[in-house]
């Protein structure tokens, strides 16, 4: 099994900053990660795919970059809906595995 | 738009076997061979795929629930479901139906990402 591992577990920010989210695998996915993001109550949504494509609708500030073990997401500039948990997910390999998570918080 | 909602009993026992349907509404399950899953999140928010069908009715599953898990599909009645045996406290989570997205190139069909989501129901395994 595949395991991703997110960090930081939590990234506090204030609003205008830059997020940078980093998603690390234990063995290489090529280029087959997405990101996910999730508010209280909600499911998570698609954000990014196979590393670095945006999903429909997804606003240019999420930016994903990286292959191979090393992933990263990037908000240019946090609004406040962006505040939420990340997730990455591999689909290079059964089982389709997640990351932990980091929580993106208001500092 | 595509509607996917979860429907189950809430509290099942441990030992005994848990039931989960997904009713798909606002398209078709019959084309575009997508594929049909279920997610669970426990309540420390991890998440942990579960596994897969298409409408052909192949599955696709985690090994580490393998042997306890049953997914099937209805085109019929637009529905797919989740049987899970044997349930313990470590089952508590919400559980999630989803479906695949057709954005990314095709890999091995179930070798997917997620983009439509139902709401989640809460299950929570307790005497």
């Amino acid at each position: 099994e595949i395991v991703l591992t997110q960090s930081p577990a939590t990234l506090s920010l204030s609003p205008g900053e830059r997020a940078t989210l980093s998603c690390r695998a234990s063995q290489t996915v090529r280029s087959y990660l997405a990101w996910y993001q999730q508010k209280p109550g909600q499911a998570p949504r698609l954000l990014i795919y196979d590393a670095f494509n945006r999903a429909t609708g997804i606003p240019a500030r999420f930016t994903g970059s990286g292959s191979g073990t090393d992933f990263t997401l990037t908000i240019s500039s946090l609004e406040p809906e962006d505040f939420a948990l990340y997730y990455c997910q591999q689909r290079a390999n059964w089982p389709l595995t997640f990351g932990g998570g980091t929580k993106v918080e208001i500092k | 738009q595509l509607h996917l909602q979860e429907s189950g009993p809430g509290l099942v026992k441990p030992s005994e076997t848990l039931s989960l349907t997904c009713t798909v509404s606002g398209g078709s399950m019959s084309g575009g061979n997508y594929y049909w899953g279920w997610i669970r999140q426990s309540p420390g928010k991890v998440l942990e795929w579960i596994g897969s069908i298409d409408y052909h009715g192949i599955t696709d599953y985690n090994p580490s629930l393998k042997s306890r898990v049953t997914i099937s599909v209805d085109t019929s009645k637009k529905q797919f479901s989740l049987k899970m045996t044997s349930v313990t406290a470590a089952d508590t989570a919400v559980y999630y139906c989803a479906r695949d997205t057709k954005l990314a190139a095709i890999i091995y069909g179930g070798l997917t990402y997620f983009e439509h989501w139902g709401q989640g129901t809460l299950i929570i395994v307790s005497s």
